[in-house]
């Protein structure tokens, strides 16, 4: 079955610095990768999606991720981080087609210092 | 349209008690799943459905845990004997039947409390 490990359950930047969260996926078929955001006392939402097209994938709010296979990661980035991009971030993965199954990283909290 | 709604949204109940939640997915959605997020941690896979079917039931904590659906419709997680450590935020989410994969829609989530 397919996994994801997010490494680092608490990431901390600066007002303005890059954020980098990292995910790394396995799956015994080409995946399809989800970064969802959760808010403070909100419900997730999705951030965006790989669904093997273009690798470099652009999402709401300024964030990108990048899949790459022979590393197996689709880490999450943006380039200059805001107040307001602190919340919870979970990597997702899917095999898609006739499976239809979905698993959750443990997910990184983010925090955005003054 | 409606998006995924749950209900109750807080569910206070005492140990021992059994517990009911209920899932209501976006209409037409084939794919429903259930998770679990305990208080500061992430997402815990329980169980999902393919229409009424449930092909991977390995998320389920014990055997006080199972879920149904029916009419490939409303879901139903049911929690025997209620433990403290069931406290958590219950999550449904629904997702349409494509071959390409499809983003998940989450509902607002159902708050137990067991004392």
């Amino acid at each position: 079955a397919q996994s994801v490990t997010q490494l680092g359950s608490h990431v901390s930047v600066s007002e303005g610095a890059l954020v980098l969260l990292r995910c790394n996926y396995s799956s015994s078929v080409p995946p399809y990768l989800f970064w969802y955001v959760q808010y403070p006392n909100q419900g997730l939402q999705l951030l965006l999606k790989y669904t093997s097209a273009a690798t470099l994938v652009k999402g709401i709010n300024g964030f990108e991720a990048e899949f790459k296979k022979s590393e197996t990661s689709f880490h999450l980035t943006k380039p200059s981080a805001h107040m307001s991009d602190a919340a919870e971030y979970f990597c997702a993965v899917s095999d898609g087609g006739n499976n239809n199954d979905m698993r959750f990283g443990a997910g990184t909290r983010l925090t955005v210092k003054p | 349209g409606a998006g995924v709604s749950q209900s109750p949204s807080n569910k206070v109940t005492e140990k021992g008690k059994d517990v009911e939640l209920r899932c209501d997915p976006i209409s037409g959605h084939t794919a429903l799943y259930w998770y679990r997020q305990r208080l500061g941690q992430g997402l815990e896979f329980l169980i999902y459905f393919q229409g009424n079917s449930a092909p991977d039931k390995s998320g389920l904590p014990s055997d006080r845990f199972s879920a149904e659906r029916t009419g490939e419709s409303v879901s139903t997680l049911t929690i025997q004997r209620t433990q403290q450590e069931d406290s958590a935020v219950y999550l449904c989410a629904s997702r349409a039947w494509e071959w390409l994969a499809d983003t998940q829609y989450f509902g607002p989530g159902t708050r137990l409390t067991v004392l």
